[in-house]
């Protein structure tokens, strides 16, 4: 069956240290991935996409990858900050209109 | 300001009692959908709409109905509410020129219970 699968688990790291989140899939050819950013009780927040045909991708602190073989995108937030605490979405664009979305990694960055 | 309205917030219903959840976009957007959102299982998406009288379903759109009668407006339609559609739902838009959804904005949410 298709899955993507984000960490359930949340991660905590130390304020200035770089997170790094994970979103792995299965049974997909996503032309892109996006990246997006929920806080408690609010809409996702669109951060970043990557295409199919680009191993890595910047804007400010933060950089994704995307590895069409391993199946796998990786999000990095350099220099976090306690504002970066948030849960993080991965989502897939399938074809179509149709967009999937992860679970989610919720991130908490301690001063 | 660019955004998409969703209304109510908050809205706690019984079983059985129609409801609508208004959705509406002031950024022209020709793509417009509606995702739950359940603990663990992340944001599923219930319909979609390409256009103005255009809608699909997407993974979840059983008890659910939509209609697209203007490119603003988006309302999902619970003929007969379950306790089991009790979530947290979203309303999200993209257009800005692309045909298909690479940026998709969301409203802040409707809480939904069902008793």
């Amino acid at each position: 069956s298709q899955k993507i699968e984000q960490n359930s688990e949340a991660l905590n790291i130390q304020e200035g240290k770089t997170a790094t989140l994970t979103c792995n899939y299965t049974n997909y050819s996503p032309a892109y991935l996006q990246w997006y950013r929920q806080d408690p009780g609010r809409g996702p927040v669109f951060l970043l996409l990557i295409r199919e045909n680009e191993k890595e991708k910047r804007k400010e602190r933060l950089k994704v990858t995307f590895d069409t073989t391993l199946k796998q995108s990786l999000f990095h937030i350099t220099a976090s900050q306690p504002a970066d605490s948030a849960t993080y979405l991965c989502a897939l664009h399938t074809g179509g209109f149709k967009t999937i979305f992860g679970a989610g990694t919720r991130l908490f960055v301690k001063a | 300001e660019a955004q998409v309205t969703q209304n109510p917030r908050y809205l706690i219903t019984v079983t059985g009692k129609k409801l609508t959840v208004t959705c509406s976009q002031n950024m022209n957007h020709e793509y417009m959908s509606w995702y739950r959102q359940d603990p663990g299982l992340g944001l599923r998406q219930i319909y979609y709409s390409m256009n103005v009288e255009v809608t699909d379903k997407g993974d979840v759109p059983e008890g659910y109905k939509v209609s697209r009668k203007e490119k603003r407006n988006f309302p999902l339609i619970l003929e007969s509410p379950s306790p089991n559609q009790t979530s947290l739902y979203f309303c999200a838009s993209s257009g800005e020129g692309d045909a298909t959804n690479e940026k998709l904005f969301f409203g802040s949410g409707t809480q939904l219970s069902v008793l």
